[in-house]
């Protein structure tokens, strides 16, 4: 049975600064591996999505990466602002009708 | 844009009381999903759909049932809510095929 894990649970950082959040998972059988972004009290809203076929994915300062042989995704936020304050998740697709499996988050704080 | 409404943001139930969470997307999407999400376990899949009248068990379906009469129309039944099932719902829809998962605002339920 798959399961995903996210480390560190919760990260704090001023702005500006650099960072990469970690995902890891136990089966590499996977179909793609995505990146979520959750505010306080709301749903999910999908950031990237990298096919096991592609390496990395990017939009705008987000920079997913995917390695299925060691079983690890990085999401990579340059020059964080106070505004990405948010909880990340990351989610693995697997077979049968498109579920996936979710990390439990890592909470991130921007300060200014 | 994708649109997945959920019929509350808050509610409060008694135990025993039975509750129904309503889903309402209207992208014309075949697959649609129940979660919940708790502190420390992250997003787990109840049920979900992929067709009009299907569903399919996700991992944590005891203690509750769905129920899906028209295509945009997804709901999460509580027969005789307890305490445990205090937690925050949240509803996601996709293509047939499709990773991608968009999700509602969520349903925050307390189970008193």
């Amino acid at each position: 049975k798959q399961e995903v894990t996210q480390i560190p649970a919760a990260l704090s950082v001023p702005e500006g600064e650099n960072l990469v959040l970690n995902c890891s998972f136990t089966d590499s059988a996977i179909y793609n591996l995505q990146w979520f972004r959750q505010d306080p009290g709301k749903g999910l809203t999908s950031l990237l999505l990298i096919q096991s076929s592609q390496r990395e994915q990017t939009s705008g300062r987000l920079n997913a990466s995917l390695d299925k042989s060691s079983g690890r995704s990085t999401l990579y936020i340059a020059a964080s602002q106070p505004g990405d304050s948010a909880t990340y998740l990351c989610a693995s697709g697997g077979t049968g009708f498109q579920k996936l499996v979710f990390g439990t988050g890592t909470r991130l704080l921007v300060s200014p | 844009d994708v649109k997945v409404t959920q019929s509350s943001r808050y509610l409060v139930k008694r135990t025993g009381e039975k509750v129904f969470l309503e889903c309402v997307q209207d992208m014309d999407h075949e697959n649609m999903f129940w979660y919940r999400q708790d502190p420390g376990l992250g997003l787990r899949l109840i049920y979900f759909s992929y067709d009009v009248k299907m569903k399919e068990k996700g991992d944590i379906p005891e203690g509750y049932s769905v129920s899906r009469e028209k295509k945009e129309r997804f709901s999460l039944i509580l027969e005789s809510a307890s305490t445990n099932q205090t937690s925050m719902y949240l509803c996601a829809s996709s293509f047939r095929g499709d990773y991608e998962q968009y999700f509602g605002p969520g349903t925050r339920l307390t189970v008193t």
